[in-house]
């Protein structure tokens, strides 16, 4: 199985921060990766895929990229809606796995 | 409205079944894959296994062989989730979610599965 490596696994920021949150996978898996947010009690919501193409309606503010093993989720200006958990995850091939998590906490 | 809507919350005795429904709204049900994660307390995202709505045909993360079934019934799109031999274990929030070329688009609300004598 490959194994996805996020960090860190908590992030304290400000609003108007720029953040990056890194996904590391065990072994190539192309640019076959996708983003979610998710926040206390509700599902994941698609942010990114393709490792750097953003779903429709998401703000300019998150963007992706990377490939092969290393990737990064960027936050260009942290806002207070954006104060959620982030998963990493891979569908290059099956099982598909997640990402541990990265929280991002109010400084 | 392109939505997907889970079956309520269950309880279930330890070795007991449970069974998890995910209506789809809004969008050819046969047209995507759907697929089952789940998330345990507290703890990060667990994919499952994949239903195939056209053809029924699925596919299932190793360690939820043999104890998972997952079907549909095409007449009123809705997808089911069968999971067996229960344990504490198994106590989590279950999903299911639209696989659009890869990724997981749209998900439904979640269903609470707990597991306890």
């Amino acid at each position: 199985d490959i194994q996805m490596t996020q960090f860190p696994s908590t992030l304290s920021a400000s609003v108007g921060d720029r953040v990056t949150i890194t996904c590391r996978a065990s072994q190539s898996i192309s640019n076959w990766l996708a983003w979610y947010q998710q926040k206390p009690g509700k599902a994941p919501n698609l942010l990114i895929y393709k490792a750097s193409n953003s779903k429709s309606g998401v703000p300019s503010r998150f963007s992706g990229s990377g490939s092969g093993t290393e990737f990064t989720l960027t936050i260009s200006s942290l806002q207070p809606d954006d104060f959620a958990t982030y998963y990493c995850q891979q569908y290059n091939s099956y099982p598909w796995t997640f990402g541990q998590g990265t929280k991002v906490e109010i400084k | 409205q392109v939505q997907l809507v889970q079956s309520g919350a269950e309880v279930k005795k330890p070795g007991a079944s449970v069974k998890v429904s995910c209506r789809a709204s809004g969008y050819p049900f046969t047209g995507y894959y759907i697929h089952w994660v789940r998330q345990a307390p507290g703890h990060g995202l667990e994919w499952m296994g994949w239903i195939n709505p056209h053809s029924g045909g699925t596919n299932f993360a190793q360690k939820f062989q043999g104890r998972v079934t997952v079907t549909r019934d095409t007449s009123i799109t809705t997808a089911y989730m069968e999971l067996s031999s229960l344990t504490s274990d198994d106590t989590a929030v279950y999903y299911c979610a639209r696989d659009l070329g890869g990724r997981l688009d749209l998900w439904g609300q979640g269903t609470l599965v707990t597991v306890s004598s």
